[in-house]
């Protein structure tokens, strides 16, 4: 069966320092990656997705970077942290392109800048 | 603009009563669509998903209904269980080779004893 792992679980970092957080799915090959961000009461807003090695769509301008250096891996980066940038990360894999585009979530990175 | 709304931010129902959670949205050719559940501090878990040549999708105390015209979904919970009380998201999809999603901003259900 496919899992998602995604670490830390939570991390306070100062602003202005950089930021790295790792996601890696297991069970499956070539998946869709995506970054999500959860502001405090608000929805889920899509960062970033990937649909191969090395192939990175942003959605929304920001101080946040993604890559994807192997199959399974997909990192969200900033090189310096705003306070802006606190919020709740979430990595989700998928396996659909159009219909039936079922997204699995990992359980999330709660990321406090201050 | 929002794509997506569901405009109640909160719903508390009686266990054992039905939850009705609602969600809109803006663009006919939206055609797939799924509901989410998430606790706190964990990421949302899949729940049930409709397509758009589908008004309705059941799967045992869930029931998922589309109204294409309306532009209008909605999901029933039949009993409710304390154990449902969690934020529900409804999310769209494009078929046209579209690998996003795009999420309401979710209803938080409370089911109380």
């Amino acid at each position: 069966s496919q899992t998602i792992h995604q670490w830390p679980a939570t991390l306070v970092q100062p602003v202005g320092s950089p930021l790295s957080l790792e996601c890696t799915v297991e069970g499956t090959s070539n998946p869709n990656l995506y970054w999500y961000r959860q502001a405090a009461g608000r929805g889920l807003q899509l960062l970033f997705y990937s649909v191969g090695i090395g192939q990175i769509s942003s959605e929304v301008p920001q101080n946040l970077s993604a890559s994807r250096p192997q199959d399974r891996q997909f990192i969200l980066s900033s090189k310096k942290l705003l306070l802006s940038d606190s919020g709740f990360y979430l990595c989700a894999w998928g396996r659909g392109v159009g219909g039936d585009n079922i997204q699995y979530f990992g359980a999330g990175t709660r990321l406090s800048v201050l | 603009d929002q794509q997506v709304k569901q405009n109640s931010p909160s719903l508390s129902v009686q266990e054992g009563r039905i939850s009705i959670l609602n969600c809109d949205y803006t663009n006919s050719m939206f055609d797939y669509f799924l509901w989410y559940k998430k606790y706190p501090a964990e990421g949302p878990t899949f729940l049930i998903s409709i397509s758009s040549i589908k008004d309705k999708n059941e799967d045992g105390r869930f029931t998922v209904f589309l109204n294409k015209s309306a532009k209008h979904l909605s999901l029933h919970i039949v009993p409710s269980q304390p154990g449902d009380s969690a934020v529900y998201f409804c999310a769209v999809q494009r078929g046209d080779s579209s690998y996003k999603l795009i999420f309401g901003s979710g209803t938080r259900l409370l089911v109380r004893p």
